[in-house]
Formats: structure tokens, sequence, C-alpha cells
């Protein structure tokens, strides 16, 4: 069964400075999306960034950008010039064969203004 | 886009009785759609799939008799929580999938309240 770690539950950041959100992942399948979530205090989920795995490049979307090393198995999501409104929870989540996602715990990002 | 509706976002509700959660996609047909569970502070909890038009797989731990669903049509699937009890307080997300995104997209969920 695959598995999507988040080990830090919280992490703050000042407004205009840069935060990594680390995600690791264990699976067996070659063939695999990655997913970060944003879900603000609304819990609309909203998607961020996509990687598929065939993909050596890092996938990236305007302030956010991903550092996806697949030996590693390690998929970490970086924001750039932090925003409040970027202030809410964060999840990172696997797809495979199954088509079923998998989700880490999340972690609760605070912007500091 | 694809875009997913929940219906109702907000529901309370009195002990024994049946609440019923729509979930519609409304600009593309969703071969399968999902239902999960969040509590406060917590991941997204995958409860079933289900596809149009066959029943519904059920996590294992999942009550399928407490919570009936049914995907009626490809645009449609609803969960219904039986004789909902305070502790099925939660809020309820759906999500739908396309053939050809491997990607679900999400409703906006519904807050459940038993009383």
């Amino acid at each position: 069964a695959q598995t999507v770690t988040q080990s830090q539950p919280e992490m703050s950041v000042q407004e205009a400075e840069t935060v990594t959100l680390s995600c690791t992942y264990d699976t067996s399948e070659s063939d695999y999306y990655l997913f970060w979530y944003k879900q603000p205090p609304s819990r609309q989920m909203i998607l961020v960034i996509r990687q598929e795995a065939y993909k050596q490049q890092n996938a990236t979307e305007n302030r956010f950008s991903v550092n996806f090393q697949k030996a590693a198995k390690s998929f970490s999501l970086k924001i750039s010039d932090s925003q409040l409104g970027d202030a809410a929870m964060y999840f990172c989540a696997y797809i495979g064969a199954n088509s079923k996602l998998t989700f880490g715990k999340g972690i609760t990002l605070s912007v500091r203004p | 886009g694809a875009v997913v509706s929940q219906h109702p976002s907000w529901v309370i509700c009195k002990s024994g009785t049946s609440v019923k959660i729509e979930c519609r996609s409304l600009d593309f047909q969703a071969t399968t759609m999902f239902w999960y569970r969040q509590f406060p502070k917590q991941s997204l909890m995958l409860m079933a799939t289900s596809n149009e038009g066959s029943k519904a797989t059920y996590e294992q731990g999942v009550e399928k008799d407490k919570f009936l669903i049914n995907h009626a049509s490809l645009t449609l699937s609803t969960l219904t929580v039986t004789s909902a009890h305070p502790e099925d307080s939660s809020f309820y997300i759906c999500s739908a999938s396309r053939p050809d995104y491997n990607e679900q997209f999400f409703g906006p969920g519904t807050r459940l309240t038993v009383l």
C-alpha cells in the first residue's frame, strides 16, 4: 500500500519570504501522480500543483514549485514570496493505478505580516 | 473547468434522523466519485468509491448500512447518513474524476452537525 508522510504539523513564514513544505511517500509503482492541495479556512480543497512521476522536470505554477526526487521518494513544495492568502492547511497526495488519492496528514502554514 | 457542487453546505439534524448529501459534477461526466470524511485539523479519510450504475466500494471500517451511497447518473452521487448520531458529526467532502484526467475535482464540502 502507498503511504504519504508529512512529518511537520505546523510551519510559519514571514510575508514575502520563501518556505518549503516537506513530503515523502512510499510506493512500489512506477507510474503515479503527486499533488499538493491547499485547504483554506473555507475548507474547499484547491489544487496547487501536480507532478507526473514520469516527468523529470519539476512542476511550477507561478510562486509555487516542487522539488521532486523520485529515487528518494520526496516531493517538497516551495512557496516563494509568501502572501497572507497562502495561510492554510496543505496536503501532499498520491494517485496510483487504483485511482484513489492517498493524503498525508497535512501541515498548517501560517504567514506572519 | 471541472466544477463539483455539493448540497447542502451545512445541515443540522436531530439524532436518529437521516440526512442526504448530493454531489454533482456540473460541467463534465464523472465516471467515478469519491466520498471523504474530515475531522477538524485532520486529513481527509476516504469512505467509499462509487461508479455510475454500480454498487459503491467502501473502505475498511466504514459501515455501508450507515453511509448509503448511490451513483444514479454520471453527474450525481448521493451520500445518505442513516439514523445519524452525534458521532457522525463531521465535514463530508465529495470528489469526482474524469477518465482523461489523473486528478480528482473536489466539491466544497458539507458540514453535518447531529444534535
